[in-house]
């Protein structure tokens, strides 16, 4: 089955610095990746996805890209503020699935005005 | 609108009892998802709906896990003879369609086994 590994674990960075996550996934089936955040004792909620047709996905601060020789999928934050702080999940849809995610572990981001 | 809702938001149980967990997804939506979330772990699918078609139980971890879609609406989670292990916030999702799409959560039931 699909492997989605997740780094770093915990990462900490100054207010107004940039943040990046990595993943990596083991099926080269997948085509469908989400990142979720989930701030302190909330739901997750759906920030940014990208589909394997595209390299590179933005949305004002934050962005995905996308490595599928490599299998690798990065987020990355700019200029993050103390609301960036949460946790963050990505994930992948297992064997091309076009409904089952796995889930990475998570990566607890702070960031310290 | 409404999203996603659970209940309950908390569970204490004793090692052995069964537990019920419910959740109400948003109206119209034709997928329904349970995950089971862990502490320091990421979220472990449990089981799918797609409308009327068979669920995928592939997650469950054991047959004393079992869930129901009534009416293509509330699910209900079933954890039978409770055991210390099944600590975790459950965590419903649901989609509006058949294809890959955000999904949206609940706010989670946190069962606690004693």
């Amino acid at each position: 089955g699909e492997n989605v590994e997740q780094h770093p674990s915990t990462l900490s960075v100054q207010e107004g610095d940039s943040a990046v996550i990595k993943c990596t996934y083991s099926d080269s089936a997948s085509n469908y990746f989400p990142w979720y955040k989930q701030e302190l004792g909330k739901r997750p909620q759906l920030i940014i996805d990208i589909r394997s047709n595209v390299g590179e996905k933005k949305d004002q601060r934050i962005a995905v890209t996308l490595n599928k020789t490599a299998k690798h999928f990065s987020l990355h934050i700019t200029e993050t503020q103390p609301e960036d702080s949460a946790v963050y999940f990505c994930a992948a849809n297992s064997g091309g699935s076009n409904y089952k995610l796995t889930f990475g572990k998570g990566t607890l981001l702070t960031v310290n005005p | 609108g409404a999203g996603v809702s659970q209940s309950p938001s908390n569970k204490v149980t004793e090692k052995g009892k069964d537990v019920e967990l419910r959740c109400d997804p948003i109206s119209g939506h034709t997928a329904l998802y349970w995950y089971r979330q862990s502490l320091g772990q990421g979220l472990e699918f449990l089981i799918y709906f797609q409308g009327n078609s068979a669920p995928d139980k592939s997650g469950l971890p054991s047959d004393r896990f079992s869930a129901e879609r009534t009416g293509g609406s509330v699910s209900t989670l079933t954890i039978q003879r409770t055991q210390q292990e099944d600590s975790a916030v459950y965590l419903c999702a649901s989609s509006p369609g058949r294809e890959l799409y955000e999904q949206y959560f609940g706010p989670g039931t946190r069962l606690t086994v004693t």
